[in-house]
């Protein structure tokens, strides 16, 4: 069965730190992966995506993230953290022939200290 | 600008009422969708449809029902609702298929509707 894990449901870094959010597929056919962020009492709104194109994709508000296929990983990160970054992420993914459907993973609350 | 709204942003509702959840978009995406989102669950689709008289079921469609009239719309009904259907619900939608080559599936969010069943 096709799959997302998110490591660590609360991330806590300090302002200026590197942010780390770590998601996990599992997979029998190469997957479309997204994160997607949710600001309180918002919707969810497309960080970056990953569709078979480079491995290394950047996404809005400096975060990137990296297809590592040897690793079934989708890891987020940012450089450096600002107060503004608190907010819940989610993990997706896809797959061809599963059409349109997307598999999420439980999110990751990122706290940002000052 | 295109868009795709929920309504009502809030309701509270009786358990063994019958609540439709409004979803519209003016993206005249063929793909739409209904997810629930609960702490620890991350989102779970609940019913889809992939155009005007589609409808299919997700991993928790039980109590729950959908139709497709048109393009725009895809109303959520929970035919009897019960406290387990307390939840924020978000409607989605996206206009293409995922195909090799990089077309990306791509969904659009509501703002969710957050519905309390007491």
């Amino acid at each position: 069965a096709q799959s997302v894990t998110q490591l660590g449901s609360h991330v806590s870094v300090s302002e200026g730190a590197l942010v780390l959010l770590r998601c996990n597929y599992s997979s029998s056919v190469p997957p479309y992966l997204f994160w997607y962020v949710q600001y309180p009492n918002q919707g969810l709104q497309l960080l970056l995506k990953y569709t078979s194109a480079a491995t290394l994709v950047k996404g809005i508000n400096g975060f990137e993230a990296e297809f590592k296929k040897s690793e079934t990983s989708f890891h987020l990160t940012k450089p450096s953290a600002h107060m503004s970054d608190a907010a819940e992420y989610f993990c997706a993914v896809g797959f061809s022939g599963n059409t349109g459907k997307l598999i999420f993973g439980q999110g990751t609350t990122l706290q940002v200290k000052p | 600008d295109a868009e795709i709204t929920q309504s009502p942003r809030h309701k509270i509702t009786e358990t063994g009422r019958q609540v439709t959840l409004a979803c519209h978009q003016t993206w005249n995406h063929n793909n739409m969708f209904w997810y629930r989102q609960d702490l620890g669950h991350g989102l779970r689709l609940i019913h889809y449809s992939y155009g005007v008289q589609d409808t299919n079921k997700g991993e928790v469609s039980d109590g729950y029902s959908v139709s497709r009239s048109n393009t725009e719309d895809l109303p959520l009904t929970l035919e009897s609702a019960a406290s387990s259907q307390t939840s924020v619900y978000f409607c989605a939608s996206s206009e293409s298929l995922f195909l090799p080559g990089g077309v990306s599936g791509e969904l659009f969010f509501g703002e969710g509707s957050r519905l309390t069943v007491l």
